[in-house]
């Protein structure tokens, strides 16, 4: 099973709005809804942001938003702030054989 | 409070076989899937596998079927991972992580096991 696909980097300003793009196919992302988002500081556990698509977990920011069309899921962060900059990731789910697939991580930096 | 509590750094040889525990608290162990997801230096997240604390079943990533083992102990909430026929390439920062509820991996995680490779 292939990572899903994530551009390396993405940057913006304070304030702004960006919009990380994840990638896979008609066997993970096109067919479940079923995927989650995690933020991962240096040296630090990754912290899920998003699942099912679109669902935030308690405590986190309404700031971040997902979505999916088709086979591509994206996350949204409004209002960035500086403590936003970290590398994020998306999963999804693939299937019985083997379930769940990451991308390769999208590196946010904070101008 | 939901705490994965994970054991300390390993130095291994090629070849050599790794067993890495995740003792958890604050929950009912047997009621969520926990998951195994390692990190090699500089790279991405890698999804290894699953094992349904309740039953004992495990789900494997294919490429490590063969090599990799899920097991736990319900007596004393923990779960492990073992990785055998070690190469270079398996140094990573492995972590264990529960589900948050049903499909959705990575709602609590461990705070990682360094296993170093090295001749």
């Amino acid at each position: 099973q292939s990572a899903l696909t994530q551009p390396a980097s993405v940057s913006g300003s304070p304030g702004q709005s960006i919009t990380i793009s994840c990638t896979g196919t008609s066997s993970d992302v096109g067919s479940y809804n079923l995927v989650s988002w995690y933020q991962q500081h240096p040296g630090k556990a990754p912290k899920l942001m998003i699942y099912e698509v679109s669902k935030r977990p308690s405590g986190v920011s309404n700031r971040f938003s997902g979505s999916k069309s088709g086979n591509t899921a994206s996350l949204t962060i409004s209002g960035l702030q500086a403590e936003d900059e970290a590398d994020y990731y998306c999963c999804s789910y693939a299937g019985s054989s083997t379930p769940w697939v990451f991308g390769g991580g999208t590196k946010l930096t904070v101008l | 409070q939901v705490q994965l509590v994970q054991s300390g750094a390993e130095v291994k040889k090629p070849g050599a076989s790794v067993k890495v525990s995740c003792k958890a608290s604050g929950y009912t162990f047997t009621g969520y899937y926990m998951h195994w997801v390692r990190q090699a230096p500089g790279q991405g997240l890698e999804w290894m596998g699953w094992i349904n604390p309740n039953s004992g079943g495990t789900n494997y990533a294919q490429k490590f079927q063969g090599r990799v083992t899920m097991t736990r102990d319900t007596s004393i909430s923990t779960a492990y991972m073992e990785l055998s026929r070690l190469r270079s390439d398996d140094t990573a920062v492995y972590y264990c992580a529960r589900d948050l509820q049903a499909v959705t991996p990575g709602g609590y995680w461990g705070q990682g096991t360094l296993v170093t490779v090295s001749s």
